[in-house]
């Protein structure tokens, strides 16, 4: 399995220019999120699916559009680029489970990251 | 608002020591608690998982969980210099989206 991967790596935007962050799983996963990273700061929640069809905005969804046509695939859209967009984009995957002993549980999985420079 | 809370750092401690990492949270709903490593410039990976109340050892690692004092800490025993990274502590809900803290910056010499 390769997990959850993520294209491009890197990429600089000129303000107003607009692009897709792509990202796919391939563990069958039904809930993905994208989350950003500033530096010296925790992830902030952007965008989660539950799954194929059904999006719902996170912490910081301002600027950023999702689509879940699949269960695979969960693309960011920045339509307007801002500098204040400037940060390492992280997509995440999970499939939460009820366990008798534990309870619900949930582990997260991440993808390598996107860093998008907005100058 | 939900938050967890960790000290930025960074916390220095000597080659075969053990590195003691806290963090508290704000949502006494959360069920699963974790904790991630992450390098600079790499995306995180989870280290450490615990849902109960107690201990939880894996390795070197030992993750430990107080929901009466909505307590998790993370301690690294025989700490090795490739230890040094970020540590983040995340809660959440099944089916929710992570909370993460900000990090702790931890940093073994040799």
């Amino acid at each position: 399995n390769a997990g959850v991967t993520q294209t491009p790596k890197f990429r600089i935007l000129k303000i107003g220019q607009s692009m897709t962050l792509q990202c796919t799983q391939d563990m069958n996963h039904n809930y993905m999120y994208w989350y950003r990273q500033d530096p010296g700061m925790g992830l902030k929640l952007i965008y989660y699916s539950v799954g194929a069809g059904i999006t719902d905005k996170g912490e910081v969804p301002n600027g950023y559009n999702v689509s879940r046509s699949t269960t695979e695939d969960f693309p960011l859209r920045l339509e307007l680029a801002a500098p204040s967009q400037t940060s390492v984009y992280f997509c995440a995957s999970s499939y939460p489970t009820r366990d008798r002993a534990r309870g619900s549980t949930d582990t997260q999985y991440f993808g390598p990251g996107t860093r998008l420079t907005v100058l | 608002q939900k938050e967890v809370e960790q000290n930025s750092g960074p916390l220095s401690v000597p080659e075969g020591a053990i590195a003691s990492l806290n963090c508290t949270y704000s949502d006494r709903g959360s069920q699963s608690f974790f904790w991630y490593r992450q390098y600079s410039g790499k995306s995180p990976e989870l280290i450490m998982s615990i849902y109960s109340n107690g201990d939880k050892e894996d390795g070197r690692f030992t993750a430990q969980l107080n929901k009466a004092s909505q307590y998790v800490s993370l301690l690294i025993r025989d700490s090795q210099p490739s230890d040094s990274a970020t540590y983040l502590c995340a809660a959440n809900q099944a089916g929710t989206a992570l909370i993460f803290g900000k990090g702790t910056t931890l940093s073994v010499s040799s």
